[in-house]
């Protein structure tokens, strides 16, 4: 079945150190690959996102992301936390453009800021 | 500059009752949205729609009405209310398609007793 998968639930790192938060696809094709955050109590942000080309992806607040066909993987990185970063962070997926095309949310990884 | 607002942010209501609740975008944003988020099922997308009066149904549809007869509005409607449905509902407009960034709503607070 297709699917997004996020494997880590709940993540704490240092603050100042790195972070790279993972996500796994199962679909064939290349699809529309997208990192959400949502800061507690409110909607979503889009962060990024990547459609095709350069397969390093600059987002806002610092954020980085790696498309890997061969691994079917869209990481997100940041280089150096904030205590800001604590939120939650969402991959998703759009299988293939089309009319029938629908948007696939992972589980989620949580992250919390060790001070 | 409104953005999108849902409403109410809180409703707590009874098994069987009908519900509504209601997504307002002032952006003219083609695309809205509605999803649940559920503890460890991330966002789930219930309804979606590409134009006023242009619905489809999402993943998770099952009990869950929409009507778009206004570009900036799209509710939610809940024809008879289950625990199961207990949830937080976002909603979401993009300007373009589904590939486009979406923007989200504070989300309502749904209870279900």
């Amino acid at each position: 079945a297709q699917s997004v998968t996020q494997p880590d639930i709940h993540i704490t790192v240092s603050e100042g150190a790195s972070l790279e938060l993972r996500c796994n696809y199962s679909y064939g094709a290349t699809p529309y690959l997208f990192w959400y955050v949502q800061s507690p109590g409110q909607g979503l942000q889009l962060l990024l996102k990547y459609f095709s080309g350069d397969t390093l992806v600059q987002g806002i607040k610092g954020f980085e992301a790696e498309f890997k066909r061969s691994q079917s993987s869209f990481n997100l990185r940041k280089p150096s936390v904030h205590w800001s970063d604590a939120a939650e962070y969402f991959c998703a997926v759009v299988p293939g453009y089309s009319s029938a095309s629908k948007i696939i949310f992972g589980s989620g990884t949580r992250l919390s800021i060790r001070p | 500059d409104a953005g999108i607002t849902q409403s109410p942010r809180y409703k707590i209501t009874e098994t069987g009752r009908q519900v509504t609740l209601m997504c307002h975008q002032t952006w003219s944003h083609s695309y809205m949205f509605w999803y649940r988020q559920d503890l460890g099922h991330g966002l789930r997308l219930i309804y979606y729609s590409a134009a006023a009066d242009i619905t489809d149904k999402g993943e998770v549809s099952d009990g869950y009405v929409v009507s778009r007869s206004k570009t900036e509005n799209f509710p939610l409607t809940l024809e008879s209310a289950t625990r199961s449905q207990t949830s937080v509902y976002f909603c979401a407009s993009s300007l373009g398609d589904i590939t486009d960034t979406q923007y989200f709503g504070p989300g309502t607070r749904l209870t279900v007793l």
